[in-house]
Order: structure tokens, then sequence, then C-alpha cells
């Protein structure tokens, strides 16, 4: 089975820094696609980054941009030049490219922006 | 810009009572799911349905839990007989059509069984 695993609880960051949340993987797959969502105090999940695993490309997103390690089974998401509004619950989570479609979260980690 | 909707935002139920937790999906898309969020914990899945049957369902979603697309908007999960550890953030999602496409969140639902 797939899990995906976010060792970091919480973290804080100054505003207008950069900051690199973590996520690890477990899949026998070679398909398979991974996303980081952000869940404010609305509680809200909004997705914020997919990428594809066959891609070698990182994907990017203005502000957001992930560093993605396949041999590692790495995925982790660089926030630069944080915002207030950048703080939240942000979740990594995985989705088989097939048969399974549903999606598997982290645990997450609550991420503080320090003004 | 499109989004899924959710009603209730809260829910207050006692225990043994049924709920139904209502969600309007994208208009166009095809695929539609549950996930719940029990406080302080992640996101897990519940249930899948497309075409008008269950495509997939976890071991949470027993006997209890029901979904139903009543009509051409709206689709629902029904919790037949309400538990403390019921008491969760329910979130519905939906997709369009191909695999690829993304799953698109709603607001969710905070159900609280007293």
């Amino acid at each position: 089975a797939q899990t995906v695993t976010q060792s970091q609880p919480e973290m804080s960051v100054q505003e207008a820094e950069t900051v690199t949340l973590s996520c690890t993987y477990d899949t026998s797959e070679s398909d398979y696609y991974l996303f980081w969502y952000k869940q404010p105090p609305s509680r809200q999940m909004i997705l914020v980054i997919r990428q594809e695993a066959y891609k070698q490309q990182n994907a990017t997103e203005n502000r957001f941009s992930v560093n993605f390690q396949k041999a590692a089974k790495s995925f982790s998401l660089k926030i630069s030049d944080s915002q207030l509004g950048d703080a939240a619950m942000y979740f990594c989570a995985y989705r088989s490219g097939g048969g399974d479609d549903k999606i598997i979260f982290g645990k997450g980690t609550r991420l503080h922006i320090l003004p | 810009e499109p989004e899924v909707t959710q009603t209730p935002s809260h829910q207050v139920t006692q225990m043994g009572q049924e709920v139904i937790l209502r969600c309007v999906p994208i208009s166009n898309h095809l695929y539609f799911y549950w996930y719940r969020q029990i406080l302080g914990q992640k996101v897990e899945f519940l249930v899948s349905f497309y075409n008008n049957e269950i495509s997939e369902k976890s071991e949470i979603f027993d006997d209890q839990f029901s979904v139903e697309r009543p009509d051409g908007s709206n689709f629902t999960l029904k919790i037949r007989s309400t538990k403390l550890e019921d008491s969760a953030m329910y979130f519905c999602a939906s997709r369009w059509l191909i695999r690829t496409d993304t799953q698109y969140f709603g607001p969710g639902t905070r159900l609280t069984v007293l």
C-alpha cells in the first residue's frame, strides 16, 4: 500500500523568507501523481501544486515550487517570499496513475508565518 | 470559477440520529468523492462514485454509510446512526472525466455528534 510521510508537524518562517516543507512517499508504482494541498483556518482544501511522476521537470506555480526526486521518493514544497496568507496546514498527497482513484494524504505540516 | 459547494457548513446531531450531508459538485464533473478528517488527523478517503454507483470504498465506509446522487446536481452522504467517533470534517470532491484530472474539494461540513 502507498504511504505519504510528512516528518515536520510544524514549521515557522519569517515573512518574505523562503521555507521548504518535506514529504516522502512509498509506492511500487511507476505512474502516479503528487500534490500539495493547503488548508487554511477555514479548513477548505485548496490545491497548491501538482506533479506528474513521468515528468522530470519540477512543477512551479508562482511562488510555489517543488523538488521532485523520484528515485528518492521525495517531494518537497518550496514557498518563496512567504506571505501572511500562506499560514495554513499543508498536506502532501499521492494518487495512483492507474487502479485506485483515491487520494492518500500525509499528516500535514502546520506553517506559521512570523511578521 | 466553478467550485464544489457543501451544506450545511456545520451540523450538530445526537448520537444515534441520521444525518445527510449535501454536496453540489462542479456541474460537468462525473466522478465524486467523500473524504473525512477527524480533528488533528489526516484526511482519509471514504468512497468514490461514478455512473450512479460506488466505484471504490474504504474500510471506514461500512453499512452505516451510504451515498446517493438523487438528481442531476446533488451528491449526498448519509450516516444512518451516528456515533461519537463520526465527529469530523467531511469533504466532498469531484473531478471531470480523465484520470489525470484534478479532484476539486468543497469547503467541508463539520459534523459534531453529541
